[in-house]
């Protein structure tokens, strides 16, 4: 079965600050990588996804994530976060029918 | 466009009861998945149904059922409620089975 950690549950950094998050997977087959976001008060909602290809992926909102194979690993970044970026991040691996999500990161950008 | 729309967004039961949770994918979409979300944990996989047919199970136990209807929308059963069965339930629909999930705003259960 795949399963996804994530480091850091909580992040509080300033506006302008540069956000990097991690994911690292485990998982068999062929891997499709996703991040998801959730804004207070609101539904889960894609943010960036990789199947295949460029293994640097880009998103909504400025947001950008790398696959590097040889680390299991689907780290999300932002150069310059702002205010609006506090949320919850959920990174999620895709197999046997189903999604398995990290535990989250609570991420939140101080004005 | 309509997203997924979920039934009811909040509900309180007693433990022992049962609970019934509806799911209407977005229009087009023939798959639905069951999620359930703890408070300070990620959604965790409970079914999904493709083509009126269940494809995945998560490992939950057999307390929990669900279906999906002819139209493609879903209903997730619960029975003999327990305390830890508090939770966030959140469905997601999609055009086919590994195509990318839009989810719902989910139903709070509280069992008290």
């Amino acid at each position: 079965a795949q399963s996804v950690s994530q480091h850091n549950h909580h992040v509080i950094l300033s506006e302008a600050a540069s956000l990097e998050l991690g994911c690292n997977y485990s998982y068999g087959g062929t891997v499709n990588l996703f991040w998801y976001v959730q804004y207070p008060g609101q539904h889960l909602q894609l943010l960036l996804k990789y199947f295949s290809g460029d293994p640097l992926v880009k998103g909504i909102k400025g947001f950008e994530a790398e696959f590097i194979k040889s680390k299991f690993s689907f780290n999300l970044r932002k150069p310059s976060v702002q205010w609006s970026d506090t949320a919850e991040y959920f990174c999620a691996v895709y197999g046997n029918n189903r999604l398995a999500f990290g535990k989250g990161n609570q991420v939140v950008v101080i004005p | 466009d309509a997203g997924v729309t979920q039934s009811p967004t909040h509900l309180i039961k007693t433990r022992g009861q049962h609970v019934t949770l509806r799911c209407s994918p977005i229009s087009g979409h023939k798959s639905v998945s069951w999620y359930q979300q703890v408070l300070g944990q990620g959604p965790q996989f409970i079914f999904q149904y493709y083509e009126k047919e269940e494809r995945g199970r998560g490992n939950f136990p057999d307390r929990f059922s669900a279906r999906q209807f002819p139209n493609y929308s879903s209903e997730l059963n619960v029975n003999a409620l327990l305390l830890g069965d508090s939770a966030l339930y959140l469905c997601a629909s999609s055009l086919a089975h590994n195509e990318k999930l839009f989810f719902g705003s989910g139903t709070q259960l509280s069992v008290l």
